[in-house]
């Protein structure tokens, strides 16, 4: 099966930096993105990565592990406005496909 | 250029009723996965279409079934409905699939409430 773990839940302080953590073991690998979601609105896309190293987009870098099956996700100039949840997602191989599998979910908290 | 829409934004329905959730991808694109959100599962995968194939399903009974229209709209139903089903159903549009960088875009979501 498919297995992709996140920590549940995180804190931080406004201005400060975080890393979210996410593994993954999966039968299959074609690319792993990293999305936001707000209480009560959809996913939106944050980041993508398919080769190993690290991804920088303003305040969000993202960073892929291949052989380790691991990856971050990591907030710089934390704003409130960041408290929401990230999702780690596998998209998997084969032919003409698409479909992500999705980890739990990471909630974290930013406070003044 | 307008996102993702699906309609009923909310629903309310009983055991055993059927639901239809309808979802008109981004002009252009002609990939449509549909997602299940519930607090205790996270979001799981039911089923992807492109150019009106499924060409993909996740491990959902044969009451979740879907279509796609030469349009690239997508309906996805739900037969017998269960008190299990009350989730957030999201749709995803992507201009195209296999071997590209091109991420999905998601819709605002259905909340179907099951009683």
């Amino acid at each position: 099966g498919q297995n992709i773990d996140q920590p549940t839940e995180m804190t931080a302080t406004e201005g400060a930096i975080v890393q979210i953590n996410c593994t993954y073991q999966t039968s299959g690998f074609n690319g792993l993105f990293w999305y936001q979601q707000h209480a009560g609105e959809a996913p939106t896309f944050l980041s993508y990565n398919v080769l190993d190293g690290l991804e920088e987009k303003g305040r969000f870098s993202s960073f892929l592990s291949r052989s380790k099956g691991y990856s971050y996700l990591l907030l710089k100039e934390l704003q409130m406005k960041d408290s929401a949840s990230y999702l780690c997602a596998v998209r998997l191989s084969g032919a003409g496909s698409y479909q992500l599998t999705f980890g739990k979910g990471t909630k974290l908290s930013v406070i003044p | 250029k307008a996102g993702v829409t699906q309609t009923p934004r909310y629903l309310i329905k009983t055991r055993g009723q059927q639901v239809t959730l309808s979802c008109s991808p981004i002009s252009g694109h002609r990939s449509v996965s549909w997602y299940q959100q519930t607090p205790g599962q996270g979001l799981q995968f039911l089923f992807e279409y492109f150019s009106e194939t499924q060409r993909n399903k996740g491990n959902f009974p044969g009451r979740f079934s879907g279509r796609q229209f030469s349009n690239s709209r997508s309906e996805m139903n739900v037969s017998t409905l269960e008190l299990g089903d009350s989730a957030l159903y999201l749709c995803a549009s992507s201009l195209e699939a296999a071997g590209s960088r091109e991420t999905q875009y998601f819709g605002p979501g259905t909340r179907l409430l099951v009683l």
